[in-house]
Parts: structure tokens; sequence; C-alpha cells
């Protein structure tokens, strides 16, 4: 059973665009929400994480957006650059359980053309 | 700072036999975490190991297990490896499990079984 839900599943946009991942989960009691980008070969690294207190996190190009009523969030990408192709993976996770416990998305394979 | 290092990067084992990966964290954390990585079901969360505990464990069969030394480094291992087992392990560090601090991601281990 997937604990998080992540859509598209690849995504296309050109240099300069903003694409925009989206993800839902069922656990309300998820307390902790990271984004992760992973490049062939690579493990994955964190992005951006936001807490369920805040509607909105931002650091250089990349945004969260988080709606807790609809226990949806998503990332935004501004003015997105070739070099941010790679596969973008959210998840969740919860202090009671194991904050190093983190569900993931299924991940969604981002190109940025030039 | 050096990465968290994973050996061996590549394995090829055959149905039956059973593998020990090995990953070494991040200098000073002393939190590791385990995730497998398919294309089918992507990241999954295997078991966390804390001052040589395991602390959180995935839903996973108990072929699947791991250890953790008094230095931090981590190993798991597989036995009686199956055609499902070929993934993508992959081994995160963090300081602790008492916060949500940011997991670092070794590059992974790739597990084929024939």
């Amino acid at each position: 059973q997937q604990q998080v839900k992540q859509s598209p599943q690849s995504l296309i946009v050109q240099k300069g665009g903003i694409p925009i991942i989206n993800c839902a989960y069922e656990n309300t009691a998820f307390d902790y929400f990271p984004w992760y980008q992973q490049f062939p070969g690579k493990g994955p690294a964190l992005l951006i994480a936001i807490r369920p207190d805040v509607s909105e996190k931002k650091e250089g190009r990349f945004t969260i957006s988080f709606n807790k009523s609809a226990k949806q969030f998503s990332l935004h990408i501004m003015d997105s650059q070739p070099g941010d192709s790679a596969t973008y993976f959210c998840a969740a996770s919860l202090y009671q359980t194991g904050a190093n416990n983190l569900f993931f998305g299924t991940g969604t394979r981002l190109t940025v053309i030039p | 700072k050096a990465g968290v290092t994973q050996t061996p990067r590549y394995l090829i084992k055959t149905r039956g036999q059973q593998v020990t990966l090995s990953c070494s964290p991040i200098s000073g954390h002393r939190s590791v975490s385990w995730y497998q990585q398919t294309p089918g079901q992507g990241l999954q969360f295997l078991f966390e190991y804390f001052s040589e505990t395991q602390r959180n464990k995935g839903n996973f069969p108990g072929r699947f297990s791991g250890r953790q030394f008094s230095n931090s480094r981590s190993e798991m291992n597989v036995s009686t490896l199956e055609l499902g087992d070929s993934a993508l392990y992959l081994c995160a560090s963090s300081p602790d499990l008492f916060d949500y601090n940011e997991q670092f991601f070794g590059p992974g281990t790739r597990l084929t079984v024939l």
C-alpha cells in the first residue's frame, strides 16, 4: 500500500519553465515532508523539507506548497535549468515511529529541454 | 568530510546464495538506515540502526537482516536470494534518530540476482 502517491511519473519542460510535482498522503500523523533529488548513478539528496505547521517554504529556486486539509504537498522549481533534469521523490515520516523511516513516493523523472 | 560510502558498488549472485553489503556513514553520524530501490516498488525502508541496535524495521521478510558496529559502520545481509531481490540497496546516515535531521545517502550497491 503506497502511503505517499506522487504524480506525474514524468515531466518535460522547456528551460525557464516551472515544473510542478504533486504528492498526496493518507496518514494524517505524518509530520515531516522532504523532497529528494536523484541523478543517475547517485543516491538521493535532500532538496528541501517542510513541517505541517507552515503552508509554504522556499529555498532558492525550489518551493514546497503544503495543504494540510487536503493532505497534499507539491514541489515547484522556478526558472528550471537543464541541470535540474533528474528524478524527484517526495517523502513523509512521523517522529512517533521513526523520524528516519521515510515513506517515499514513486518518483517523477524531470527533463528540462535547453 | 567524506560522504557515505557503500561497498561493493555492484554485485552479481545466483538464487539461493546469500550476500552482505557494507555501509560506512559520515564521520560522527550514529544512525544508519537501509533502503531498497526497484523500478516497480520505488524506495522502500528496510531498517534503521543506532548505537548497534535495530530501532526501526520496514515490511521485509526475515531474510533481510543487518547489524551495526561500534564505529557506526553497518552491514546488511540477505539470505536465500530470490530473483525479486535484484535492486539498488541504499544506505543513509544521519546524526541521530531523535530529530528530523537530513539523511545523507550513499551511491548504493546494485545487486543482480540470476
